[in-house]
């Protein structure tokens, strides 16, 4: 059974930062893309970042660019999301998700990240 | 520019049939698209991976009254034989060279 297990958010002044992590089970992780997807209060997906299996291709949002990092451990089967320079609008829920290319998607429970004084 | 365009809502009657669409912005007719479930106050679902032919893979345990179809920049999602917990938001979502985006989502009321 493929799991996603998200962890790390909280509640984080502006300006401050943040690491998320994912937990992967029940695949090759290493086979896979995997990225983070995000929605804000009341609002729809957004896209956040995205990293190849091997790790060596990277893609960000612009909203995020220059402030996030996305990175992988293919040994430990975990994904992580750095993100530095917190804004207000930065607050949402955010999932670690295998969806895109591969045949069969997954997504993880989320994770909530509030950016407030 | 990857855009992807749903209508914001839909309706239909329970035991009705329903067909949601998804438009890919002009140029963009070969993308693959893959549609999501996001039930209230729930985590999105994978539904499916709809490739240009019509094609699709479900997602673990999706009932075949979810199905996909294509032509051209449309992409369909038809969900028949409606039930309640059917209502939700769906969305879309392609990938290109640089860029994985969604669409904005139709919200779906089971009458």
């Amino acid at each position: 059974e493929v799991q996603l297990v998200e962890s790390g958010g909280g509640l984080v002044q502006p300006g401050g930062s943040l690491r998320l992590s994912c937990a992967a089970s029940g695949f090759t992780f290493s086979s896979y893309e995997m990225n983070w997807v995000r929605q804000a209060p009341g609002k729809g997906l957004e896209w956040v970042s995205y990293i190849s299996g091997s790790g060596s291709t990277i893609y960000y949002a612009d909203s995020v660019k220059g402030r996030f990092t996305i990175s992988r451990d293919n040994a430990r089967n975990s994904l992580s999301l750095q993100m530095n320079s917190l804004r207000a609008e930065d607050t949402a829920v955010y999932y670690c998700a295998r969806v895109g290319a591969a045949p069969v998607g997954y997504w993880g429970q989320g994770t909530l990240v509030t950016v407030s004084s | 520019q990857l855009v992807l365009t749903q209508s914001p809502s839909a309706s239909a009657s329970l035991g009705a049939s329903v067909k949601l669409t998804c438009t890919l912005s002009s140029g963009h007719s070969s993308y693959a698209i893959a549609w999501h479930q996001q039930q209230p106050e729930k985590g999105p679902r994978f539904l499916m991976k709809l490739n240009t032919d019509g094609s699709h893979t479900k997602g673990d345990g999706i009932p075949d009254r979810f199905s996909g179809s294509s032509s051209g920049t449309e992409r369909y999602l038809t969900i028949s034989s409606l039930q309640s917990e059917d209502e939700a938001d769906y969305y879309c979502q392609a990938w290109g060279i640089g860029i994985r985006v969604f669409g904005g989502g139709t919200k779906l009321t089971v009458l």
